[in-house]
């Protein structure tokens, strides 16, 4: 079983729309959990991070949380074209395991 | 953030070859620096921790041999990998540790072996 899973993908959604990317994860003691971006041949920034159940806000994004259900969740408000790039979920055990990723695509 | 910078961004080698990819930390010190290693559309897979001044700790199945790491200051770390083949073909990604969790990655290296 693969520690990190994400919805594959790719998500297409219109400008203006929220996207909503799931991720699960499999060790029940993971701590500590990331969504970075990546934009075609480039390196992965990070754009979140969250260490509590609930959900955490900045600015158009929000990640949630629930360890109970092992999950965790990005949510992009107002989508824009410029987030059309491929989004990690990354889980930090003692070193960070990275989803697959969902390709996200924003139509103008 | 910290910045973390990689070269070369490309480089293209003939099968057989061997290729060296650095990774410089420029405005802090990194005592640790992890490779990954990125096939198209799939995700990050970590090769090894470089640690400062002692022997890098190598993922199962990736090949100390083939895949040299030195880290022999602060700011560099260098992978190289040595006697290439086209399936080493890869996207290539150098990051340090900043809060716990959080990676500042490198611009990445794309090697194409032919």
């Amino acid at each position: 079983q693969k520690e990190v899973e994400q919805n594959s993908g790719p998500l297409s959604v219109p400008e203006g729309a929220i996207a909503s990317l799931n991720c699960t994860y499999s060790d029940r003691g993971s701590q500590s959990f990331f969504w970075y971006r990546q934009y075609s041949g480039k390196s992965p920034e990070l754009i979140m991070s969250i260490y509590s159940n609930g959900d955490k806000e900045d600015g158009r994004f929000t990640a949630q949380l629930n360890k109970a259900s092992q999950y965790v969740s990005l949510l992009i408000r107002d989508s824009q074209p410029s987030d059309s790039a491929t989004y990690l979920c990354a889980v930090n055990d003692y070193k960070l395991s990275f989803g697959a990723g969902t390709t996200v695509t924003v139509r103008a | 953030g910290a910045v973390v910078s990689q070269h070369p961004s490309w480089v293209i080698c003939k099968s057989g070859t061997s290729v060296k990819i650095e990774c410089r930390s420029l405005d802090f010190q990194a005592t640790t620096m992890f490779w990954y290693r990125q096939f198209p559309k799939q995700s990050l897979m970590l090769m090894a921790t470089s640690n400062e001044g002692s022997k890098a700790t190598y993922e199962q199945g990736v090949e100390k041999d083939k895949f040299l790491i030195n880290h022999a200051s602060l700011t560099l770390s260098t992978l190289t990998v040595t006697s290439a083949h086209p399936e080493d073909s890869s996207f290539y990604i150098c990051s340090a540790p900043g809060q716990p969790g959080e990676l500042f990655f490198g611009e990445g290296s794309r090697l194409t072996v032919l």
